[in-house]
């Protein structure tokens, strides 16, 4: 299995600030990695899918980039509702591995 | 817009048979066009993909439940199911639904719509 490492796994910041999150691969994976945003309580919510392509609805101080095996999600102007754990995710091979979280917490 | 709602039971016997479904608005399930899969999340911890049928009915699974699962798709009820076998204390997890889109670009997918989860214990 694809092994996901996310860092940091724990984020605090304060609002307006600009934050990056890493997600690191055991294998190269193209650009096959998504990032989702979950709120506790909630299901997750699709932010970036194919490394660096902004979904639908999703504002634009989100932007993800990377390939191979080294990915970034950035987030900038830090909003309150961005407090959640973010996660990412290979879609290169079977079985779909997730990392393991990093909880932003908005100060 | 697409709307995923899971539905089942939220207490299963030890060795008893996790039976869940997913009920799909707003898309059709039969057209082959996406990944109509299944995830969980253990009580305070990452997400897992358990599998998705694909394709008209193909599944694909997580081959770390593969011997106990079934994932079917019903269209004409527009539901998605899932079938967990022999459920363990292992299993008590909140499942999703979600719809995976295929890329146009090359052999991945991601998952764009989610339902909002049920919650299933394991205990006797």
């Amino acid at each position: 299995d694809i092994q996901l490492t996310q860092s940091p796994s724990s984020l605090p910041a304060s609002l307006g600030d600009r934050v990056t999150i890493t997600c690191r691969t055991s294998e190269r994976i193209n650009s096959y990695l998504n990032w989702y945003q979950q709120r506790p309580g909630k299901a997750p919510r699709l932010l970036i899918y194919a490394a660096s392509s902004l979904q639908r609805g999703v504002p634009s101080r989100f932007s993800g980039s990377g390939s191979g095996t080294d990915f970034t999600l950035t987030i900038t102007n830090l909003q309150p509702e961005d407090s959640a754990t973010y996660y990412c995710q290979q879609g290169y091979n079977s079985p779909l591995t997730f990392g393991q979280g990093t909880k932003l917490e908005i100060k | 817009q697409v709307q995923l709602l899971e539905s089942g039971p939220g207490l299963v016997k030890p060795s008893q048979t996790l039976s869940l479904s997913c009920s799909v608005s707003g898309a059709p399930i039969s057209t082959g066009d996406y990944y109509w899969s299944w995830f969980r999340q253990h009580p305070g911890k990452g997400l897992e993909w358990i599998g998705y049928t694909y394709n008209s009915g193909r599944p694909y699974y997580n081959p770390s439940l593969k011997s106990r699962l079934i994932i079917s798709a019903d269209s004409s009820r527009s539901q998605v199911s899932l079938k967990l076998t022999s459920v363990s204390a292992a299993d008590t997890a909140v499942y999703f639904c979600a719809r995976g889109v295929p890329s146009p670009h090359g052999p991945t997918n991601w998952f764009d719509s989610w339902g909002p989860g049920t919650l299933v214990t394991v205990s006797s």
